[in-house]
């Protein structure tokens, strides 16, 4: 069965400082693989994808993802952190179609804190 | 401007009283979905649609209903609520579940049953 963790509740980190939050996947075929971007009273964000490639994956507002097979990971990072990136993130997998079943699969949500 | 959009934002209501929360979508996407969302719990889907008159259940299905009569709307609806459904929802829409494209969501309804 699909699954997604973030092992992380909240992280926090000082701005200027590079910032890692944690994503671990299951699939039975080849992920898609997504990170969402809540901000207070707001709809998540699409911030970026991963489906095929580069494992390194850029996205908006500086954010990038590594993907790593072998671990089955998909942390999302950037390299300086700002106080306006503190919101909620969220990490998703959808099966590539292999299993015949087309869902997506939300992690749990990981409380980002930048701190000044 | 391509967006979902969720009405009412905010609502309070009393246990039993029928209530339906609005979607549409101005993208001419296919699918759409319904998520709750609960501290501890993340995002869990309660129904979905991969076109007009296709709605499916989602992972927590029970007290709600849906319908797609028409591609744009995705209407939720509580029969009869019951204070366990008091949440956070979002409606999500994207153009084929078959591609890898993402979702775009909506603001939200916080919903708050009493």
């Amino acid at each position: 069965a699909q699954s997604v963790a973030q092992p992380e509740d909240q992280v926090n980190v000082a701005e200027g400082n590079p910032l890692t939050v944690k994503c671990t996947y299951s699939v039975s075929g080849n992920p898609y693989l997504f990170w969402y971007v809540q901000y207070p009273n707001r709809g998540l964000q699409f911030l970026l994808k991963y489906i095929t490639g580069d494992n390194l994956v850029k996205g908006s507002y500086g954010f990038e993802a590594e993907f790593n097979k072998s671990q089955t990971s998909f942390h999302l990072k950037k390299p300086s952190a700002l106080v306006s990136d503190s919101a909620l993130y969220f990490c998703a997998v959808r099966d590539a179609g292999t299993s015949g079943t087309y869902k997506y699969i939300f992690g749990t949500g990981t409380r980002l804190k930048v701190l000044a | 401007e391509a967006q979902v959009t969720q009405n009412p934002r905010y609502l309070i209501t009393v246990t039993g009283k029928k209530l339906t929360v609005t979607c549409s979508q101005n993208m001419n996407h296919e699918y759409m979905s319904w998520y709750r969302q609960d501290p501890g719990l993340g995002l869990r889907q309660i129904y979905y649609s991969m076109n007009v008159e296709a709605t499916d259940k989602g992972d927590v299905p029970e007290g709600y209903k849906v319908s797609r009569k028409e591609k744009r709307n995705f209407p939720l609806i509580l029969e009869s609520p019951s204070p366990n459904q008091t949440s956070l929802y979002f409606c999500a829409s994207s153009l084929s579940l078959q591609g890898n494209y993402g979702y775009t969501f909506g603001s939200g309804t916080r919903l708050t049953v009493v």
